[in-house]
Parts: C-alpha cells; structure tokens; sequence
C-alpha cells in the first residue's frame, strides 16, 4: 500500500522567516513525489516534482524539497516567506504495483504568512 | 497559452437535478482526470481517461458519470444519485500515460453547490 501524510494541517509563519511543510510518505517502491500549491478558490499548480534524477528538487518561487529515503520524508522548505504564499499546498506520491498506479494526495496544510 | 479551461465556476444544482461540468484542454495531452476536493480533505479521483471513447471509475465514482467523445474534452455529470455532491471540481490533464509520474496540469475548479 501507499500513502502520503502531511503532518500539519495548519503552519504559520512571519513575513521573511522560513518556511517548513513536512511530507511523509510510504510506497513499496521508489516513487514520484510532488508539491502543489492551491491559491483560494484555484486549481493547482506545481511548484516540484522528484523522480529519482536528484534528491534536493529546486521548485518555483524558491521553494525546494528534499527527498531522505531512510525517512521516508519529502519535505518542502523556503529561507524566507513572502505574504504571496499563504495558500494550501499538497504533497502527491504517484506509485503502485502491478500497474495499479495511481496518484495520492495529502490531505494538504495551509500556510499562513504573517505580516 | 495552453491550459485547461472548466465551466461554469459555480453552479447549483435543485434536488433532481443531473447538471454538467465541462472540461476542455489545448494541452494535447492523453489522460485526462476528474477529482473532487472537499474541506480539509486531500483531492479524491471520480473518473479517468486514457483515450477517447475509453475511460475507467475512481475510487469515488457512484452518482457520477463523463464521456470522452474528443480528445480535449472529458465533461463530468453529477446525478441525482449522488446525495453529496456539494464540493470543488478538478479536472486535470496529464501527458502520456494514466498516473506515469509526468506531470498533472489541473483547470481553475468548478463549484457545485445543492440547493
């Protein structure tokens, strides 16, 4: 089986300090692992994707994630907040076996920029 | 530009009531994808396409129907059938094949609200 945890719901964080949202997943396999920012009332949008090229995934809007195999984790992280990123994002894990795939979403955590 | 264009943003539908959701993509791609997001909750999958005339149920497809007729345009039906349907509508493209790992390109949503 496989799954995707986001262990927060809710993060705040002040304007210009950084940013963690922290993503756990479990596959049989090596997966595919994505980050989706949702701005309110908006469809998602990717920031990262990991496919096994490279563990440290450089996004959009300076976000990274890191992909750490012995901990199951791929974190999503930022050195410095920006009021424009307050939204929900969610962490995807795209894996099966016997050709069952399918992609699975966190429940997601929403991000609070404080001025 | 290509995207992914949904219609109406919101809609309401009377007890009864089948009502539509339309999804058109320019992006060329194959698989095409229906997800449903409700508060707090990670996206959950309703139907899938891999190619036209040709499309399987997800994992929440009672009450749901979609028909794959063109390439860029997999319409949703949400029928009387389904008690619940009040939710934000996703319909996302991705190229190659069903849950590959490539990207997700995902439409701006659609609101259903029962009255």
């Amino acid at each position: 089986a496989q799954s995707v945890t986001q262990l927060d719901s809710h993060v705040s964080v002040s304007e210009g300090t950084p940013v963690l949202l922290r993503c756990n997943y479990s596959s049989s396999y090596s997966p595919s692992l994505f980050w989706y920012v949702q701005h309110p009332n908006k469809g998602l949008q990717l920031l990262l994707k990991y496919t096994s090229a490279a563990t440290l995934v450089k996004g959009i809007n300076g976000f990274e994630a890191e992909f750490k195999k012995s901990e199951t984790s791929f974190h999503l992280t930022k050195p410095s907040a920006h009021m424009s990123d307050a939204a929900e994002y969610f962490c995807v894990v795209n894996k099966g076996t016997s050709g069952t795939y399918k992609y699975i979403f966190g429940t997601g955590t929403r991000l609070k920029v404080l001025a | 530009d290509g995207g992914i264009t949904q219609s109406p943003k919101y809609l309401f539908r009377k007890e009864g009531q089948n009502v539509t959701l339309s999804c058109e993509q320019n992006l060329n791609h194959d698989a095409m994808y229906w997800y449903r997001q409700d508060p707090g909750q990670g996206l959950r999958l309703i139907y899938y396409s891999q190619i036209v005339n040709d499309f399987q149920k997800g994992d929440i497809a009672e009450g749901y129907s979609v028909s794959r007729e063109k390439k860029e345009s997999f319409p949703l039906t949400v029928t009387s059938a389904q008690k619940n349907p009040t939710a934000f509508y996703l319909c996302a493209s991705s190229p190659g094949q069903l849950f590959s790992g490539n990207t997700i390109y995902f439409g701006e949503g659609s609101w259903l609200t029962v009255v």
